[in-house]
C-alpha cells in the first residue's frame, strides 16, 4: 500500500541555519504530496503542496519539489528562525473512488535555537 | 469564518466508559475527515464522511469504532468500552469538496 517516509528527528539547528527534511513515497500512480505543519498543541497546517512531477510548493521560505523520478519532496528553508519549532509532516493522497484520505510519514521535529 | 471547531480539547475516560468527539466542519464544507494521531506517530486516517453518508472507513477499528455526520449537527466520533489503547489525538478536517482539508485543533484523548 501507500507510504511516506521521512527523516527522524528531532533535528535542532541554530537560528538562521540551512534546513533539509527529507521525505520518500511509495504509491501506484500520480499521488498529489503535500507538507504540513504541528505546533505545540494545535492541529496540522498546511504548509505546501504539489500536484505532480517537478511541480515546486513554497510558503514562507519553505520549498519542496516532486521528483518523481526519486519519489521524494524534501523540505528544505535557507534559513530558519526560533518561530519554525515544530512538528513537520510528509503526506500523499491518491483519490481513491472519491476519498482523498492522506498518508501521513511519522513526523519530524524541528527546534532552533536562537 | 470560524474554522475547523473540534470539542472537547481534552477529554479524560476511565476503562469501560464511552467517548463521543464532535467535529464542527467550516462552513459551507460537507466532507469531513477522521484521523487518529498515537503519541511519537503521524496521523492516521480512519474514517471519511459526507452529510449522512459514510464514504470510506477503511481506517476504523472494526470494533467500538462508529462515526456519523447528521443532516443537521457536528460528525460525531464515538467509542465505546474505551480501553488504554484508545488514548490519542483525534483530529477531524473538512473541505468543500474532494480538495484542501483544513484541520480542527484535536481531541486528546486520555483512558485511564
Amino acid at each position: 500500500g501507500d507510504s511516506v517516509t521521512q527523516m527522524e528527528g528531532p533535528v535542532t539547528l541554530s537560528e538562521e541555519a540551512f534546513l533539509t527534511i527529507n521525505c520518500t513515497y511509495t504509491a501506484t500512480g500520480y499521488p498529489s504530496l503535500f507538507w504540513y505543519v504541528q505546533y505545540p498543541g494545535e492541529g496540522l497546517q498546511l504548509l505546501l503542496k504539489a500536484t505532480k512531477a517537478d511541480d515546486k510548493g513554497s510558503n514562507k521560505g519553505f520549498e519542496a519539489t516532486y521528483r518523481k523520478e526519486t519519489t521524494s519532496f524534501h523540505l528544505e528553508k535557507g534559513s530558519v528562525q526560533v518561530s519554525d519549532s515544530a512538528v513537520y509532516f510528509c503526506a500523499l493522497s491518491r483519490d481513491q473512488g472519491g476519498s482523498e484520505k492522506l498518508v501521513f510519514g511519522k513526523g519530524t521535529k524541528l527546534t532552533v535555537n536562537p | 469564518n470560524a474554522g475547523v471547531m473540534q470539542n472537547p480539547r481534552h477529554l479524560v475516560r476511565r476503562r469501560g466508559q464511552e467517548a463521543r468527539l464532535r467535529c464542527s466542519p467550516m462552513k459551507g464544507h460537507s466532507h469531513v475527515y477522521w484521523y487518529r494521531q498515537l503519541p511519537e506517530e503521524g496521523l492516521k486516517f480512519m474514517v471519511y464522511l459526507q452529510k449522512e453518508n459514510i464514504i470510506d472507513e477503511s481506517g476504523m477499528p472494526k470494533e467500538r469504532f462508529s462515526a456519523e455526520f447528521p443532516k443537521e449537527g457536528p460528525s460525531i466520533l464515538r467509542i465505546q468500552q474505551v480501553v488504554r489503547g484508545d488514548s490519542a489525538a483525534y483530529f477531524c478536517a473538512s473541505s468543500p469538496s474532494q480538495a484542501g482539508y483544513t484541520f480542527g485543533s484535536g481531541t486528546r484523548l486520555t483512558v485511564v
